[in-house]
Order: C-alpha cells, then structure tokens, then sequence
C-alpha cells in the first residue's frame, strides 16, 4: 500500500546527543514536510522540499536540519542545539500544491 | 494571535447530538483541508475546499468553505464515538506549498 513510514515511533535523547527521525514515503510525490506538534499549539513547519536536493526552512528551524538526496526520503535530525526537542514529529507528503499533505503516524522524541 | 482560528478548542456531545466547528482565517483561503487526529497518531485528510461557496460530504460529516473564502465549517450529524478526536483546519495562504494549520478541536462523544 501507498503511504508515508515514519521511524521509530517513540526515541529518547540525552544531553547533548543529535538524533535523526526517518520519514520515507512511496506516494512518487514531490514535496514533503517536517512538523513538530505540541500540546495546544497545533502544528509548526520546521522544514518542507519540493524537489529533490533543495529545501527551506519553516517557521522553527533553529536546532533541526534535514537533507533530500532521494525523492522517497527526507530525514530529520533535531541537534543538540534544540533546547526543548520533547514534542510529537509529524512529517507530511504532498504531490502538488493544491492538493492535500498525507501524513504519517508520528514518531514521539523525550529526553532522558 | 493564530492565523488561523479554530472554536471550540474542545467539545463534549452525547452521542447522536449534532455539532459543528470552525475554522476562520484573516486573509484569503486558497484551499482549506480538514483533518481528524487520534492522540498519538497522524493526520488523516477527511476534506479538501477551493471554491467560495463549495460544500462536500463524506458519510456524516460535511464541511463547507463560505463565499469569501475565509472560514470553514466542519458539521457533524448524529454524532458516534467513532468522531471523537482531534479536528485541524490547514490552509493554504499564499498560494505556495506552505501550510499553516489552526490549533484544532477536541471533540469528544459521550455513550
């Protein structure tokens, strides 16, 4: 089946360690997305690409990256820089811009 | 203060009640999408609205998007527990590939 994959669900980080959060999706689509969402606040886009090697930051940056070297995979890595990095991951695929994001199941990040 | 706006931030019905939850923005809609959220899980897409004016259905739930194209209503009918979940409005803003999404509706149905 077509979908979004989204791994691991639950990861847990130290002090000072980067973790990467994977994000693969079979959908042939084009643009993909990072959210991080918090209790009460809705979603906020970290990062989106819409092609291939090119991406721009959303509206929380600071402390992520992520790289889009293959159109199937955009992977997250939240750095030591990320101060508060506890939240619910959510990342998002998107075929072309007036059409809906498909999402997937969410990977919950806390720290030890 | 949100670009979008959602109310109620929450719902308690019992089952079989109607409901209905808004989304309104401050600038023009280019498109409007519903979503459901279970705790802990995805998004997932219930309905897409372009058009000023447009209604769509799906099973018991019906979302229209106004004529000036900035706000939405989700509408529910004879509710089950099978609704209960998080409601999100996205939108797109500016015509690009960019979202923004309202801070959702907590919707819980009573047996």
């Amino acid at each position: 089946d077509g979908g979004i994959t989204q791994s691991p669900k639950y990861l847990f980080r130290k002090e000072g360690q980067n973790v990467t959060l994977s994000c693969e999706q079979n959908l042939n689509h084009d643009a993909m997305y990072w959210y991080r969402q918090d209790p009460g606040q809705g979603l906020r886009l970290i990062y989106y690409s819409q092609i291939v090697n090119d991406f721009q930051k959303g509206d929380i940056a600071e402390g992520y990256s992520v790289s889009r070297e293959k159109k199937e995979s955009f992977p997250l890595t939240v750095t030591s820089a990320q101060k508060n990095p506890t939240a619910f991951y959510l990342c998002a695929s998107q075929a072309v811009s007036n059409q809906p994001q498909h999402f997937g199941d969410g990977t919950r990040l806390s720290i030890l | 203060s949100q670009e979008l706006e959602q109310s109620p931030q929450s719902l308690i019905v019992q089952e079989g009640k109607n409901l209905t939850i808004n989304c309104t923005s401050s600038k023009t809609l280019y498109g409007l999408y519903w979503y459901k959220q279970k705790y802990g899980e995805g998004l997932i897409f219930l309905m897409m609205l372009q058009k000023g004016g447009e209604e769509k259905s799906h099973e018991k739930i019906t979302a229209k998007l106004d004529e000036k194209k900035q706000q939405s209503s989700l509408h529910i009918t004879a509710s089950q527990p099978s609704h209960a979940g998080i409601y999100l409005c996205g939108a797109d803003l500016s015509g690009t590939y960019k979202y923004i999404f309202g801070t959702g509706t907590r919707l819980k149905v009573l047996a």
